[in-house]
C-alpha cells in the first residue's frame, strides 16, 4: 500500500497565484516525521521541510506555508505569489520510527509557474 | 554542515561494462547510507541500506550481483553497477544518516548513468 499520497500529477499556475500541493500519508506508527523537498531539473533534492508527529503547528517561511493535520493524515504545502522559480517537481515523504526511519516518496506534484 | 557528495554527476557507459558511483559525506560520519534510483518522471525507490562494515540489504526486486554496493568507511559508500544495460540508465541517489536511529536523511546531488 503506498504510504504516502500525492495524487496531485502535475500543476500549472499563472505567476503570481497562490497553489497548494496535497500530501496524505498513512502510518501506524505514533512516532513519525513528514518532509517536503524540491527537486529542480538538476535532479538535486533540496530539503524544505521536516515535521515530527507529535507538533501539528503550522509553519510559514517566506512564501511556503504547511498545514498538518493528523486527523485527516495530511501535510499539505502552500506556496503563495508563486513564481516561475518554484517550478520543479515536490515530494513529499515519511520517515517512521519503527521502520528504521527508513523514507518513503510520494510520487511527486510536478509544478509549472507560467510567467 | 551535513553534506553529501556523489561522483561522477553523470557518467555514460557501453553495454555490458561496470560503472561505480561514489557517495560521500563530507563533515560528518555516515553509519547508514541509502541508495536511490529515480526514472524520468517518477519518484525516488529505494534499492538498497548500507551500514558501514556490514552487507548492504536491497530491497525487494533489486539484483544484489548487478548492484555490488559496499560501505567500507563512515564517509564512503559505493555502487557498483555490473555488466550495465541500457534499462540501467537512470538518476541515481544516495542519501547519508549521521546514527543509526536519526531521522535525517541527507541527500547527495545524483548521479545521472546513461548504458548506449
Amino acid at each position: 500500500a503506498q504510504k504516502v499520497t500525492q495524487a496531485q500529477t502535475e500543476i500549472s499556475v499563472v505567476e503570481k497565484e497562490d497553489v497548494t500541493l496535497d500530501c496524505v500519508y498513512e502510518t501506524r506508527d505514533t512516532t513519525y516525521y513528514l518532509f517536503w523537498y524540491k527537486q529542480p531539473p538538476s535532479g538535486e533534492l533540496v530539503f524544505l521541510i521536516r515535521r515530527n508527529s507529535f507538533d501539528e503547528q503550522n509553519e510559514i517561511s517566506g512564501r511556503y506555508s504547511w498545514n498538518f493535520q493528523k486527523s485527516t493524515s495530511s501535510f499539505n504545502f502552500t506556496i503563495t505569489a508563486s513564481q516561475v522559480v518554484d517550478s520543479a517537481v515536490y515530494f513529499c515523504a515519511l520517515s517512521e520510527v519503527n521502520t528504521g526511519n527508513q523514507f518513503y516518496f510520494g510520487t511527486g506534484t510536478s509544478l509549472t509557474v507560467i510567467p | 554542515g551535513a553534506v553529501v557528495s556523489q561522483h561522477p554527476s553523470w557518467v555514460i557507459c557501453k553495454s555490458g561494462t561496470s560503472v561505480k558511483i561514489e557517495c560521500r559525506s563530507l563533515d560528518f560520519q555516515a553509519t547508514t547510507m541509502f541508495w536511490y534510483r529515480q526514472f524520468p518522471k517518477q519518484s525516488l525507490m529505494l534499492m538498497a541500506t548500507s551500514n558501514e562494515g556490514s552487507k548492504a540489504t536491497y530491497e525487494q526486486g533489486v539484483e544484489k550481483d548487478k548492484f555490488l554496493i559496499n560501505h567500507a568507511s563512515l564517509t564512503l559508500s559505493t555502487l557498483t553497477v555490473t555488466s550495465a544495460h541500457p534499462e540501467d540508465s537512470s538518476f541515481y541517489i544516495c542519501s547519508a544518516r549521521r546514527g543509526a536511529l536519526s531521522y535525517e536523511q541527507y541527500f547527495g546531488p545524483g548521479t545521472r548513468l546513461t548504458v548506449t
